[in-house]
Formats: C-alpha cells, sequence, structure tokens
C-alpha cells in the first residue's frame, strides 16, 4: 500500500481559480514529518514546506496555505487565485525515522496542476 | 551559490553501456541520495549515503552502483544499462540526513537507453 497517496494525477483550472491539491499519508510512527515540493516545467524540485506531526496548526504563505488534520492523515495544499506560474508538477512527502536512524523519505506520485490563461 | 550540481542532463546510450552520472554539491552535507522519477510512479529512491564510505539501499537499487569517496560527490553508476533504467533521474542532499530536513535537489538526468 501507498504510503502517501495523491489521488489526482492531474488537475486543469483556469487563472484565478482556487485549487487544493490532495495528500494523504499512512503511518505508524508519532514523530513524522510531512513535506511538499513543487517541480516546475524546468525539472528542478523545490522545497515549499515542513510540517511536523506535532504541529497542527495551518499556515499561510502569500497565496498558498496547507491544511494539515492528523484525524484524517491528510497534509492538502491550496492555491489561491491561482496563476500561470503555479503550473508545476506538487509533491507530498513523507519522511519518517528508520531503524539505525536512517531515513528514506516516502513520495507520493505527484499532482500535474495546469493553470491556464 | 549553494546547489547540486548534476552532469550530464541528457543522456542517450545504448544498452549495456556502462555510464556514470555526476552529483555534487557545495553546502558541506553529510546526506546524499540518488532518486528516479517515471511517469505514474513519482520519485522513487535507489541509493543513499549518509557519509563518506556509508551507502544503503533505498527502494529500487537493482542494476545501479554508488561511492561515496569525498563527501561532496555522490556517482550513481550503471555497469550494465537497459532500457527499463530510462528514466528521470535527481540527485539530492541534505545536512544530516534527519527525518526534519528537506532535501536540496540537482536539475535532473534525462536517460534514455536504447
Amino acid at each position: 500500500a501507498q504510503k502517501v497517496t495523491q489521488a489526482q494525477t492531474e488537475i486543469s483550472v483556469v487563472e484565478k481559480e482556487d485549487v487544493t491539491l490532495d495528500c494523504v499519508y499512512e503511518t505508524r510512527d508519532t514523530t513524522y514529518y510531512l513535506f511538499w515540493y513543487k517541480q516546475p516545467p524546468s525539472g528542478e524540485l523545490v522545497f515549499l514546506i515542513r510540517r511536523n506531526s506535532f504541529d497542527e496548526q495551518n499556515e499561510i504563505s502569500g497565496r498558498y496555505s496547507w491544511n494539515f488534520q492528523k484525524s484524517t492523515s491528510s497534509f492538502n495544499f491550496t492555491i489561491t487565485a491561482s496563476q500561470v506560474v503555479d503550473s508545476a508538477v506538487y509533491f507530498c512527502a513523507l519522511s519518517e525515522a528508520r531503524a539505525g536512524g536512517s531515513y528514506i523519505p516516502t513520495f507520493g506520485r505527484g499532482t500535474s496542476l495546469i493553470v491556464h490563461p | 551559490e549553494a546547489q547540486v550540481t548534476q552532469n550530464p542532463r541528457y543522456l542517450i546510450t545504448v544498452t549495456g553501456k556502462k555510464l556514470t552520472v555526476t552529483c555534487s554539491q557545495n553546502m558541506n552535507h553529510e546526506y546524499m541520495s540518488w532518486y528516479r522519477q517515471d511517469p505514474g510512479l513519482g520519485l522513487r529512491q535507489i541509493y543513499y549515503s549518509m557519509n563518506v564510505e556509508v551507502t544503503d539501499k533505498g527502494d529500487v537499487p537493482e542494476g545501479y552502483k554508488v561511492s561515496r569517496k569525498e563527501k561532496r560527490n555522490f556517482p550513481l553508476i550503471l555497469e550494465s544499462p537497459s532500457p527499463n533504467q530510462t528514466s528521470l533521474y535527481f540527485c539530492a542532499s541534505s545536512t544530516r540526513g534527519t527525518t526534519n530536513e528537506k532535501l536540496f535537489f540537482g536539475s535532473g538526468t534525462q536517460l534514455s537507453v536504447l
């Protein structure tokens, strides 16, 4: 079973629409971290946000906001008033401690967001 | 400028011809890793390294080798590439490889094995 599920493969919106990208995760750890990364058409992945499992406070950064709910194991990402520059593939990732102290972050399959002018 | 540098950006090769994709970071990071990205599968980790001379398998290590002789470099080696290794590859690094750290990614290497 997937540890990180991004059920939306592709979302297409028109500029200025709001859009929410879903992320559902699965873990038995009580301490873990969740991340969102953006992969624009240029290809390089860029870090957007990190949230630890003990901090359920929602976060807003400009047009971006994140809703973390442990009760539903979700960490959703909303873009308000989308712009063409938001077109990218967005990845949600889960980071858990593993035996030996090392970790391998698990990525979802990504959601491709296309914003039309 | 802090960065992870991968080379080459694009590579076309033939089955069985050994190749190396280089990765270098200038942030003095202890942790480095390699991922492959395939359509519909997201990013999957191939190998990672917690420090010099310390490497370990990720989720999809078959057909790949790595080495970490210097802190800054973490090359990915395909001894005998096959068409199923056609993929987009990313190198990534972080300070110590702990669960709370974000990853810094290279620009990617698009590999085609004919």
